[in-house]
């Protein structure tokens, strides 16, 4: 069965400390993965994309890593902001032409000052 | 450029009454999504579209049904709507398909909180 884990599924930092995400996945074949951050009422927006052959990228404070052997990635936010309190939820691509992909179900993270 | 956007936003209904979300995208994409997020639960693909005319089920599709009659419009309709049905529905669209590798992305809009009493 393709699933995708999260963990933890809630941390609470104090502003201006890092912190890391953990996103386990069974999903198979696999095309790629994402993270997407989705603030209270609002729809996910894509903060980066890992495909296969990719270890690690970074998007600003954000930095993900791909470990395709154990099927592992990680999400590390560096000197957190009061905003960027919010879920982020991992997203794992199927290898298919019809766009299925299984979600986490996101770690709510809050900073606070 | 509105994105994604979604109408009505917050909407509630008594059992057995039907609606009609709309999903409208202005970015041309080939792809669109429904999916609802409930507490505690990761977003579940109810119905999906991979040009205009065509769609497809998703993992939870049942008392659902969707239409994509044009290309940037994409329509979930609930025909008999139950309690169960209550959730945070979100539409998104894509250029590709989200298995291909490369920078396509979803691209979601704001949500539409549905109550169904």
């Amino acid at each position: 069965k393709n699933q995708v884990e999260q963990s933890p599924q809630s941390l609470i930092i104090l502003e201006g400390k890092n912190c890391t995400l953990q996103c386990n996945y069974t999903v198979s074949p696999f095309s790629n993965l994402r993270w997407y951050k989705q603030d209270t009422g609002r729809g996910p927006v894509s903060l980066t994309i890992m495909t296969f052959s990719e270890n690690t990228k970074s998007n600003g404070r954000y930095t993900a890593t791909l470990d395709a052997d154990t099927k592992q990635s990680s999400l590390h936010i560096t000197a957190s902001q009061l905003s960027d309190s919010a879920s982020y939820i991992c997203v794992v691509f199927h290898n298919t032409n019809a766009g299925k992909s299984t979600f986490g179900d996101g770690t709510t993270l809050t900073v606070k000052p | 450029n509105a994105g994604v956007t979604q109408t009505p936003k917050f909407r509630v209904l008594k059992t057995g009454q039907s609606m009609t979300l709309l999903c409208a995208q202005d970015m041309n994409h080939e792809y669109m999504y429904w999916y609802r997020q409930d507490p505690g639960m990761g977003l579940r693909l109810i119905h999906y579209s991979v040009g205009e005319g065509t769609t497809a089920k998703g993992e939870v599709p049942d008392g659902y049904n969707v239409s994509r009659l044009k290309k940037q419009n994409f329509l979930l309709g609930l025909e008999s709507a139950a309690p169960s049905q209550t959730s945070v529905y979100f539409c998104a669209s894509s250029s590709l398909a989200g298995g291909s590798s490369g920078a396509n992305v979803l691209t979601f809009g704001a949500g539409s909180r549905l109550t169904v009493l």
